[in-house]
């Protein structure tokens, strides 16, 4: 079974912190993904990563940053957080092919900035 | 602007009924359409995935594909109270490696 894990299920931090999440998944997948969502907003891409320190910038990547040093590991990096970076952060993984594009989703990090 | 697009629903249905899950999508070019379930405060889970026009089935599920009008379908057949989720559609609109969601359907199986 795939397994993408995240490095925590809550998290609550203040204005101006620097926050790290992390994701880790055991498949060998070449691509990983950030995605935060919001209610009514559904699933927006933060920043996606086809190889190792390769990123590419998604629907929503101000205010965050990643960083991929090995194929497992993805981390998803908020500078200064913010109060409208509260949100449930979901991380996922999928593999080029031959069942190409069927991401699979870690269990999420529930992120409140005070 | 490239969309996915579902009814918010909630769509309620008795027990053992069929449940029919829409989406639309505005890319011609889409190759790839996938079916998710979450549960309330739980992360997506894959249940279809389908890639050529026609039907695909898989259990309960069938998902049903037709690039000319760019819409998927999801039916879930014999529905159970624990169907009861939240059911998102992804495509790839256009885009290598990557999906866009739709914002999703609630759906409500009434025992």
């Amino acid at each position: 079974d795939v397994k993408v894990t995240q490095s925590s299920r809550y998290l609550v931090k203040r204005t101006g912190e620097k926050v790290f999440l992390e994701c880790v998944q055991d498949m060998d997948h070449e691509n990983m993904f950030w995605y935060r969502q919001d209610p009514g907003l559904g699933l927006r891409l933060i920043y996606f990563s086809y190889d190792v320190k390769m990123k590419e910038k998604g629907d929503i990547p101000e205010g965050y940053s990643v960083s991929r040093e090995k194929k497992e590991r993805f981390s998803l990096i908020l500078e200064s957080a913010s109060t409208n970076q509260t949100s449930m952060y979901l991380c996922a993984s999928s593999s080029p092919g031959p069942e190409y594009n069927e991401q699979f989703f870690g269990p999420g990090t529930r992120l409140t900035v005070l | 602007q490239k969309e996915v697009e579902q009814n918010s629903g909630p769509l309620s249905v008795p027990e053992g009924a069929i449940a029919s899950l829409n989406c639309t999508y505005s890319d011609r070019v889409s190759q790839s359409f996938f079916w998710y379930r979450q549960y309330s405060g739980k992360s997506p889970e894959l249940i279809m995935s389908i890639y050529s026009n026609g039907d695909k089935e898989d259990g309960r599920f069938t998902a049903q594909l037709n690039k000319a009008s760019q819409y998927v379908s999801l039916l879930i057949r014999d529905s159970q109270p624990s169907d009861s989720a939240t059911y998102l559609c992804a495509v790839d609109l256009g885009g290598y490696q990557k999906v866009t969601f739709g914002t999703g359907t609630k759906l409500q199986v009434i025992p």
